[in-house]
């Protein structure tokens, strides 16, 4: 089964506001990733987060890791209906296998 | 810098056939994975390969299998094709800061 889960399941909101989507892992991590996916296409990466970081940012885009809890957040401000997409979180494990451990998505609606 | 390829971009087989599906990395990059993302669902992890040898497999039957070429280059194949195997199917390359580049997918359909 898939170890990262996704929260929420889709969003829909405003041009202009803000969205906040939650990812939620169960092992240990190397580091964290977002990713994007535009209508059943190929996945575009976003941001990558190390396990010793706790917030990073890349433009419009914030992400929080909270190896603790084994939880994230890609925050996602000022939206703009071309994010409208999937997002998921990838996770690589501590194992060293460099295996992604991929999500299930919040599928996101930005409406103008 | 070219991206991530892969052919075709759709195939349709019928249940029992034999599917090939091809990627190509970016350049110098030596690891490839393959992932199976039914309609609608996350990222199922199928393959990785990396220097040309299998390093990891996700939960799936044998009749999938691969290989990776002495250029890098990749391919998937799903013998004995069953309906559930109607998917798309993603290749991404990696650099050496564990991102990973994605190919637009070969969407696959069995009849």
């Amino acid at each position: 089964s898939q170890q990262g889960e996704e929260d929420p399941q889709a969003l829909s909101i405003q041009e202009g506001e803000n969205a906040t989507m939650n990812c939620s892992y169960k092992t240990s991590i190397n580091n964290l990733q977002w990713y994007r996916q535009n209508s059943g296409r190929g996945l575009v990466h976003l941001i990558l987060i190390r396990s010793n970081e706790r917030e990073k940012h890349s433009g419009r885009l914030r992400v929080t890791l909270d190896t603790s809890k084994k939880s994230s957040s890609l925050l996602i401000t000022a939206s703009r209906a071309a994010d409208t997409a999937s997002y998921f979180c990838a996770t690589v494990p501590t194992s060293g296998t460099y295996k992604y451990i991929f999500g299930t998505g919040t599928r996101l609606k930005v409406l103008a | 810098e070219a991206g991530v390829t892969q052919s075709p971009t759709h195939l349709i087989k019928t249940r029992g056939q034999q599917a090939t599906l091809r990627c190509s990395p970016i350049s110098g990059h030596t690891s490839v994975y393959w992932y199976q993302q039914a309609l609608g669902l996350g990222l199922q992890f199928l393959l990785w390969y990396d220097e040309g040898e299998e390093r990891n497999r996700g939960n799936f039957p044998p009749r999938f299998s691969g290989r990776q070429f002495p250029n890098y280059s990749s391919e998937l194949n799903v013998n004995a094709l069953e309906l559930e195997d109607s998917a798309l199917y993603l290749c991404a390359s990696r650099d050496d800061r564990e991102t990973q580049y994605f190919g637009p997918g070969t969407r696959l359909l069995v009849l």
